[in-house]
């Protein structure tokens, strides 16, 4: 079936560190992959996405690219700031439904 | 402009009640889904709406949960004799059509005692 495997957290960094956060699916065909950003108290956000391989994804400083001979799309960021603290989560998009990741909680420290 | 709505926030309730949870999408979009999240987990696909209709209720987990967009616009989740199980957020997403990103509304936390 589909499904998404992402790194367990949570994921503790100072200000300024260098993020990555682990990602890989296994699905039929070549489906959108996603990244989603949960802060405190909000809903969930689109950080980012690639829509085929190769495709690197961008936003906010954070990057993705879509690895299809590794099944993986993790996510990295060159500097985390205090405000980057929240959960994230990879996607893909199956049909017209979205399949999730558990999500990982990330802390960044001041 | 204004985001997908749910309503309620919070809602407690006992084993074996009856249950609504409502979504309002953002205005025009044509596509709705409905998502369930247990605590430490990812979102989980229960059902998508084009329109009226339910295009696909494959994640719907049994015939205790049932959901309607009657006029393509407003969605109510319905559960029937509810279990402690159920207890989960229930998050609700709008999208303009089935090929544009969805964007999420805050979600209702249900807790069943």
């Amino acid at each position: 079936g589909n499904s998404v495997t992402q790194m367990e957290g949570p994921v503790t960094l100072s200000e300024e560190a260098f993020l990555t956060i682990n990602c890989t699916y296994t699905a039929t065909g070549y489906p959108s992959l996603f990244w989603y950003v949960q802060y405190p108290g909000e809903g969930l956000q689109l950080l980012l996405k690639a829509t085929k391989a190769d495709d690197k994804g961008s936003n906010k400083g954070f990057e993705a690219t879509y690895r299809k001979e590794t099944t993986s799309f993790h996510l990295e960021k060159g500097s985390v700031q205090v405000s980057d603290s929240a959960v994230y989560f990879c996607a893909l998009k199956y049909g017209n439904k979205l399949v999730f990741g558990a999500g990982t909680i990330l802390r960044v420290k001041s | 402009g204004a985001g997908v709505s749910q309503t309620p926030s919070n809602k407690v309730t006992e084993k074996g009640k009856y249950v609504e949870l409502r979504c309002d999408p953002i205005s025009g979009h044509t596509a709705l889904y409905w998502y369930r999240q247990s605590l430490g987990q990812g979102p989980e696909f229960l059902i998508y709406f084009q329109g009226t209709g339910a295009a696909d209720d494959s994640g719907l987990p049994n015939d205790r949960f049932f959901a309607v967009r009657p006029e393509g616009s407003v969605s109510t989740l319905k559960i029937q004799r509810t279990e402690r199980g159920d207890s989960a957020v229930y998050l609700c997403a709008s999208s303009p059509t089935t090929n544009n990103e969805q964007f999420f509304g805050p979600g209702t936390r249900l807790t069943v005692l």
